[in-house]
């Protein structure tokens, strides 16, 4: 099925551990976000892409890297968890174009991480 | 500062009863994007409605309804016979072209019960 792909579903990191959230689309939308959701704080931002090779800075980057090798793929890494970084993590796309008309963000069903 | 406010953090309400979500935004853009989301207990997130800044006409979808009204900057959602199944976290998001590319900068979210 079409949409966005986010794995793993679920994971415990031990703090200092390093590790990589996956998320896969195959819409082929330029642009791609990862967002947190901590308990009563909504959605932030943390990085975004606009295309393949750009990246940028949202609300909350620290602690965080990404990187835009293709269309299809955006990878959030953590280098060393953090117990601040549990969270609920959400990735979603949508096309970059046509802000004047319909479009929408399509978001994967996010990735559950607790660090102990 | 807070660019969505949902003031609302929790309601409860009795089955068939109407229930009103409020949203305030604030933004300096002319062109701007309002997105309605639903996220149920088992943690996805649900698109609702998106509006665009030059449309100010209230929209109805069955039960829920919608109300966009720029003087207050506001953008209303309102659920008509409320069901238990509408119980759910629903988040008010802004989308703007000078934030990270039309990002959604969503509000925290107001947590809806619907008892039987």
């Amino acid at each position: 099925n079409a949409g966005v792909t986010q794995t793993p579903k679920f994971q415990v990191l031990k703090t200092g551990q390093s590790m990589t959230l996956q998320c896969a689309q195959d819409m082929n939308h330029e642009y791609m976000s990862w967002y947190r959701q901590d308990p009563g704080m909504g959605l932030r931002l943390i990085h975004y892409s606009v295309g393949a090779g750009i990246t940028d800075q949202g609300e909350v980057p620290n602690g965080y890297n990404v990187s835009r090798s293709t269309t299809e793929d955006f990878p959030l890494r953590l280098l060393s968890a953090a117990p601040s970084q549990t969270s609920v993590y959400f990735c979603a796309s949508r096309p970059l174009g046509g802000a004047q008309t319909n479009y929408g963000y399509t978001f994967g069903s996010g990735t559950r991480l607790t660090v102990v | 500062a807070q660019k969505v406010t949902q003031a609302q953090t929790e309601i409860s309400v009795v089955e068939k009863e109407d229930v009103t979500l409020d949203c305030v935004y604030e933004t300096r853009d002319t062109t701007y994007y309002l997105f309605w989301y639903k996220q149920p207990p088992s943690g996805e997130l649900v698109f609702l409605i998106r509006r665009n800044s030059f449309d100010e006409q209230n929209e109805i979808s069955g039960r829920y309804s919608w109300n966009f009204q720029k003087s207050t900057s506001s953008f209303n959602f309102t659920i008509t016979a409320s069901q238990v199944v509408d119980s759910a976290v629903y988040f008010c998001a802004l989308s703007e072209n000078s934030n990270s590319g039309y990002a959604l900068n969503f509000g925290k979210g107001t947590s809806l019960l619907v008892t039987p």
